[in-house]
C-alpha cells in the first residue's frame, strides 16, 4: 500500500534562513507526487507536482522540490522563508490514473521574526 | 474562474443525526473527490466520483456515502452520527484523471 512519511511534526525557521521540509513515499511504481500547503481554517492549495521529467520541479510561491527515486524523497524547498510561509505543509501520493491521494500527517511550519 | 465552493461552511450536529455536505466543483471539471480531515487521523480519502459514477472508494464505513450529479456537483451524506465523525471535510475537483486536484475550503463539522 502506498504510504507518505514527513518526519517532522513541526519545524521553526527564521525569517529570511532557508527551508527544507522531508518527505518520504513508498510505493512500488512511479507515483505521482505533490506538496499542498493549509493555513489555518483553509482548504489545501497546491503549491508543485511531479509526474514526470525533470526531477527538480519549480512551484508557487518561491518553492521547488526534488523527486530522488533512490532515496524515495521528494523533499520541499525555499531559499528564503518568509512569515507568510507559516502554514501546514502536506505531501502527497498518487498512482497514476487515480485520483486518490494519499497524505503525509503534514509539517507545521512556524515563522520566527 | 469560481474555485471549489462547499456548503455549508460550519455545521453542528448531534449524535445520531444524519448530514449532507455539498460541493460545486470548478467549472469543466468532471471529477470530485471527498477528505476527511481530523487531528488524529490526518487526510484520509473517502471516495471519488466522476461522471456520476463512483470511482474510488476510500476504508470508511457505509454509513459515509456520495454522489454526483450531471452538472458535476456532488453531495456527501453522513447517517447516524458519531462524536468521531468530527472533522473538516474537503472537497476537490479535478478535470479528470492524472490531473491536479483543486481543494475548496471545506465543511467544519460539529457532532456533540
Amino acid at each position: 500500500a502506498q504510504s507518505v512519511t514527513q518526519p517532522d511534526i513541526h519545524i521553526t525557521v527564521s525569517e529570511g534562513a532557508s527551508l527544507e521540509l522531508r518527505c518520504n513515499y513508498s510505493y512500488g511504481a512511479t507515483p505521482y507526487l505533490f506538496w499542498y500547503v493549509q493555513s489555518p481554517g483553509q482548504g489545501l492549495q497546491l503549491l508543485l507536482k511531479y509526474f514526470s521529467g525533470d526531477t527538480l520541479v519549480q512551484g508557487i510561491k518561491g518553492f521547488e522540490a526534488e523527486f530522488k527515486r533512490s532515496q524515495s524523497s521528494f523533499n520541499l524547498r525555499k531559499p528564503s522563508v518568509h512569515w507568510s510561509d507559516a502554514a501546514e505543509y502536506f505531501c502527497a501520493v498518487t498512482n497514476t490514473g487515480f485520483q486518490k491521494l494519499v497524505f503525509g500527517t503534514g509539517t507545521r511550519l512556524l515563522v520566527s521574526p | 474562474k469560481a474555485g471549489v465552493t462547499q456548503t455549508p461552511r460550519y455545521l453542528i450536529k448531534t449524535r445520531g443525526q444524519q448530514v449532507t455536505l455539498s460541493c460545486s466543483p470548478i467549472s469543466g471539471h468532471r471529477s470530485v473527490s471527498w477528505y476527511q480531515q481530523t487531528p488524529g487521523q490526518g487526510l484520509q480519502f473517502l471516495f471519488e466520483y466522476f461522471s456520476e459514477t463512483q470511482r474510488n472508494k476510500g476504508n470508511f464505513p457505509g454509513r459515509f456515502s456520495g454522489r454526483q450529479f450531471s452538472n458535476s456537483r456532488s453531495e456527501m451524506n453522513v447517517s447516524t452520527l458519531e462524536l468521531g465523525d468530527s472533522a473538516l471535510y474537503l472537497c476537490a475537483s479535478s478535470q479528470g484523471m492524472d490531473n491536479e486536484q483543486f481543494f475548496g475550503p471545506g465543511t467544519r463539522l460539529t457532532v456533540l
